[in-house]
C-alpha cells in the first residue's frame, strides 16, 4: 500500500529550464510534506517543506505546491543547474504519534549542460 | 557542527550472520530514526525513538531486528541471522524534536551474501 508516490522515475532538464518534480499521496491526514535531495552515496538532505496549512512555499531557485483536493504536490526548480542532478524524494508526515516520514520511491533528476 | 555519523559504512556478511549497525546522532537531537532503503525503492521507516518514551517499533520486517537507544545519544541496529532479502542501506536520522526536520546520516550499505 503506498501511500506517497512519485510516478515518474527519472526526468531529464536542460540547464537554464525549469524542474519539475511531482508526488501523489492517498491519505489526506497528513500535515506536513517535504522534499530531499540525495546524491549517490549519500544520505538525504533536507531541501524544502510545506505545511499542509499552506499551498505554497518558496526558498531560492525551490517552490513546493499543495494541492490538497487533488492530494499532489510539486517541487519546481528554476532555474534548473547541473548540480542539481540528484534523485529527489517527497515525504509526508503526520505531526502526532510518531512523526516517522512515509517516503515516495524517487525521481533521478538529470540537468544537462 | 558534526553531522549524524553512521558506521560501518559499508558491511558484507553471510547469509545466517548476525550484524550491528550503529548511529551517531546530531548532538542535543533527542528524536532518532531508522530507515532502509532497498534498491529502487524509497525509504521505508523501521524505529523511532524519542527520549526515554518506549521507542515505535512498528517499522521492524521480522523479530530478527532489533535496536537500542541510549539516553539521546548512539543507537544500534541489530539483524540477527541475516537473509538476502535484507540487503538494502540502512539510514539513520535525527531530529531536534519529534516535529523537526530529520537530518540523515550517509548510511550503510549492507549486503548480504
Amino acid at each position: 500500500d503506498q501511500q506517497v508516490k512519485q510516478n515518474s522515475p527519472s526526468l531529464s532538464v536542460q540547464e537554464g529550464r525549469i524542474s519539475i518534480l511531482n508526488c501523489d499521496y492517498t491519505n489526506s491526514m497528513f500535515d506536513y510534506f517535504l522534499w530531499y535531495k540525495k546524491y549517490p552515496a549519500e544520505g538525504p538532505t533536507f531541501l524544502i517543506s510545506i505545511s499542509s496549512i499552506k499551498d505554497k512555499n518558496e526558498d531560492g531557485r525551490f517552490t513546493v505546491f499543495l494541492n490538497k483536493s487533488a492530494k499532489h504536490l510539486s517541487l519546481h526548480i528554476v532555474p534548473s543547474q547541473p548540480g542539481d542532478s540528484a534523485v529527489y524524494f517527497c515525504a509526508a508526515q503526520f505531526t502526532s504519534g510518531t512523526y516517522k516520514y512515509i517516503f515516495g520511491t524517487g525521481t533521478r533528476l538529470k540537468v544537462l549542460a | 557542527g558534526a553531522g549524524v555519523s553512521q558506521s560501518p559504512s559499508n558491511k558484507v556478511t553471510e547469509k545466517g550472520k548476525d550484524v550491528e549497525l550503529r548511529c551517531d546522532p546530531i548532538s542535543g537531537h533527542t528524536a532518532l530514526y531508522w530507515y532502509r532503503q532497498r534498491l529502487g525503492q524509497g525509504l521505508e521507516f523501521l524505529i523511532y525513538f524519542q527520549g526515554n518514551s518506549a521507542p515505535d517499533k512498528s517499522g521492524l520486517p521480522s523479530d530478527r531486528f532489533s535496536a537500542e537507544r541510549t539516553g539521546e545519544s548512539v543507537s544500534t541496529l541489530t539483524i540477527q541471522r541475516t537473509q538476502q532479502e535484507d540487503s538494502a542501506v540502512y539510514l539513520c536520522a535525527s531530529s531536534r524534536t519529534s516535529f523537526e526536520t530529520q537530518y540523515f546520516g550517509p548510511g550503510t550499505r549492507l549486503l548480504v551474501l
